[in-house]
């Protein structure tokens, strides 16, 4: 298993449709994070979560609504996304949210909005 | 001014050649400093991580950091066509949150 999985790879989705973004870590990390990598700009942290319960949300839309049901999984809702939100959505996770603690990354899931 | 500077490239090099990737910073809280590696369709990979000052081998990875010149550098040696990808900067200091930079796309032709 690799470190931090996240499913699906490819989404598209119209406006008003309503899906769901799932990332698994298999690296025994307690600090989850959802970004938004767009072209040509710096990743975008969207949320974090350290042992279940969110200490940011970095301003974000309510049309993402995450959820993380326990240290190792992380899901982003996503609903009437607009066609600005397409991106690499990436999920990471570090061992806690010290400063020290690296970030470790998923594939991501590429999101198109139709 | 931006945080974390970095050069979009793309930056393309003839294979066995040193590549010296850069960023530059604003921050002097700044204390923890990364290199990610990103393959085209895949995620970022921590390549190197160092604190504070000093440099970091890896095989033929050397990270360097300068805080006095809030600069720091990651070398790549003997380089391959496999190293084409994007490297990010990424640091840390008075949060744990990273900051990090737009990234340098890298091209090693053969």
């Amino acid at each position: 298993e690799t470190g931090v999985t996240q499913t699906p790879r490819h989404l598209v989705m119209g406006m008003t449709n309503k899906k769901s973004l799932k990332c698994e870590q298999h690296l025994g990390h307690n600090a989850m994070y959802w970004y938004k990598q767009s072209a040509k700009k710096p990743l975008e942290l969207m949320f974090v979560y350290n042992f279940k319960e969110q200490t940011e949300n970095n301003s974000v839309p309510s049309r993402f609504s995450p959820e993380c049901p326990n240290s190792s999984h992380l899901f982003l809702h996503l609903h009437t996304l607009q066609p600005e939100d397409s991106a690499l959505y990436l999920c990471a996770s570090s061992q806690d949210n010290s400063q020290s603690a690296p970030q470790h990354f998923g594939d991501g899931t590429r999101l198109s909005i139709l | 001014q931006k945080e974390v500077e970095q050069d979009p490239g793309p930056l393309s090099v003839p294979e066995g050649a040193i590549v010296s990737l850069n960023c530059t910073y604003s921050n002097s809280a700044f204390q923890y400093f990364m290199w990610y590696r990103q393959y085209s369709r895949k995620g970022p990979e921590l390549l190197m991580y160092t604190y504070s000052s000093g440099n970091k081998e890896d095989g033929r990875f050397t990270a360097q950091v300068d805080k006095s010149s809030k600069y720091i550098s990651l070398f790549i040696r003997d380089s391959q066509p496999s190293d084409s990808a994007t490297y990010l900067c990424a640091m840390k200091g008075g949060s744990y949150i990273p900051t990090f930079g737009r990234g340098t796309s890298l091209i090693v032709h053969p």
